[in-house]
């Protein structure tokens, strides 16, 4: 079956750095998107990654290896604005949209 | 980015009952998605809409409970029928960005659906 973890929740502090990771098991794989979303809130799309490496955007950076089924979202500079859920998202063989359960982060001050 | 105009934001339904939401793009697109959210869950595939064909509907969900409308390139509703305290959740609508297979989706601001 097609499979994607992502920690439930994390804290982190205002000001630090947080990397929340993403592990998939897939059939095929066409891509990986993170999305960010507020509570009560529909989702957003933050970056796509589809070659290994680090994407830099920002405050935000994502980071793919397909080798090891692996994808990391890094924020820094955390804000209180920050607190949110971070989906994980993989792109099939079927270009069908695989989604991960979330991860609440929660960022204190 | 395409603009995505949903309604209605939010309803208390009797159980019982059917309510239609509308989901209202600024440009044409392909595929219209449909997505159910439950509280703290991530985002279940309900069914996806293309213009001039019948919806394609995940496993789990059939066309009777939740029927989709595809009138053309920029509207699309979903009807959740005989509703049940079972389908208190969020409704999203999403389209993707461009009209390559990997673009993003970009979502409506939901429905949240709460059936008494």
């Amino acid at each position: 079956g097609q499979n994607i973890d992502q920690p439930t929740e994390m804290t982190a502090t205002e000001g630090a750095i947080v990397q929340i990771n993403c592990t998939y098991q897939t059939s095929g794989f066409n891509g990986l998107f993170w999305y960010q979303q507020h509570a009560g809130e529909a989702p957003t799309f933050l970056s796509y990654n589809v070659l290994d490496g680090l994407e830099e955007k920002g405050r935000f950076s994502s980071f793919l290896s397909r080798s090891k089924g692996y994808s990391y979202l890094l924020l820094k500079e955390l804000q209180m604005k920050d607190s949110a859920s971070y989906l994980c998202a993989v792109l099939d063989s079927n270009y069908q949209l695989i989604w991960g359960a979330g991860t609440k982060l929660i960022i204190k001050p | 980015s395409a603009v995505i105009s949903q309604k209605p934001s939010r309803d208390i339904c009797q159980r019982g009952t059917s309510l239609t939401i509308q989901c209202q793009v600024d440009s044409q697109v392909t595929m219209m998605f449909w997505y159910r959210q439950q509280p703290g869950q991530s985002l279940t595939l309900i069914a996806t809409a293309n213009q001039g064909s019948e919806a394609t509907y995940e496993s789990g969900f059939v066309i009777d409970k939740f029927p989709i409308s595809r009138p053309n390139l920029t509207f699309s509703t979903l009807t959740v029928s005989n509703m049940s305290p079972e389908d208190s959740s969020i409704y999203l609508c999403s389209v993707e960005a461009g009209v390559s297979l990997n673009q993003p989706q970009h979502f409506g601001d939901g429905t949240r659906l709460s059936i008494l």
